[in-house]
């Protein structure tokens, strides 16, 4: 079955760095783009990115240009989500999805979800 | 501001149909781009309940529907169930701001 099985809970403080992974098993990893989307405290979901998966290119919402790096691992299966300079603002919890949400068949399957703590 | 407008609540009885809507511009959903939607528990992934517009992903109950026309899209749950109370979240893709863009979520209430 599909499965996207994310990295456990981070915190970190203003400005650093923080790297979530995204391990996929059950289907052909190049198959699926892979999305990022984050959801803040009492917020909504906000998209951040994606990558295809087959051929490398990305798409960054522009919010996030510049302090985001959406990566793959094509020979593990594997997708990471690298937000740089982080804020208080970006404690959320972070989410990786299969497929490219701009696509007719959405965010199929979901990781579990990942919770990014920023404090000083 | 959420590109894609949803009310903030809805709710109703069990049994009974409710109706979320989603507002868009010429942009996204009048562009014609697809539009999806999500149930989404806390603490839980969102989960997807809809796809291109009027598509049940394999598994999701014909109690859910969904429709569009021109910049709105609309999402039915006929005999609502309590399990059914959750965040519900439009989305589609915007090409004036090149991105994927949500709604702001729509939490429906199980009377």
């Amino acid at each position: 079955q599909v499965q996207l099985m994310q990295s456990g809970a981070e915190v970190k403080k203003p400005g650093a760095s923080v790297k979530v992974s995204c391990k996929t098993s059950g289907y052909i990893f190049t198959s699926y783009d892979i999305s990022w989307v984050r959801q803040a405290p009492g917020q909504g979901l906000e998209w951040m990115g994606w990558i295809s998966t087959y051929m490398g290119n990305t798409n960054y919402a522009q919010k996030f240009q510049g302090r985001l790096t959406v990566t793959t691992d094509t020979s593990t299966g594997a997708a990471y989500m690298e937000l740089a300079s982080l804020r208080s603002d970006d404690t959320a919890v972070y989410y990786c999805a299969r497929g490219a949400m701009s696509s007719s068949s959405g965010g199929d399957y979901w990781g579990q979800g990942t919770l990014v703590t920023v404090s000083s | 501001q959420s590109v894609l407008t949803q009310s903030p609540s809805v709710s109703g009885a069990p049994g009974q149909r409710v109706t979320i809507s989603c507002t868009g511009s010429s942009s996204n959903i009048g562009a014609g781009y697809p539009v999806h939607w999500y149930q989404h528990l806390p603490g839980t992934a969102p989960k997807l309940l809809m796809y291109g517009n009027i598509n049940r992903p394999s598994g999701v109950p014909d109690r859910f529907s969904g429709s569009k026309s021109g910049t709105s899209a609309s999402l039915a749950i006929t005999g609502l169930q309590a399990e059914d109370e959750a965040d519900y979240y439009c989305q589609s893709y915007d090409s004036s701001l090149a991105a994927v863009v949500f709604g702001g979520g729509t939490k429906l209430t199980v009377l």
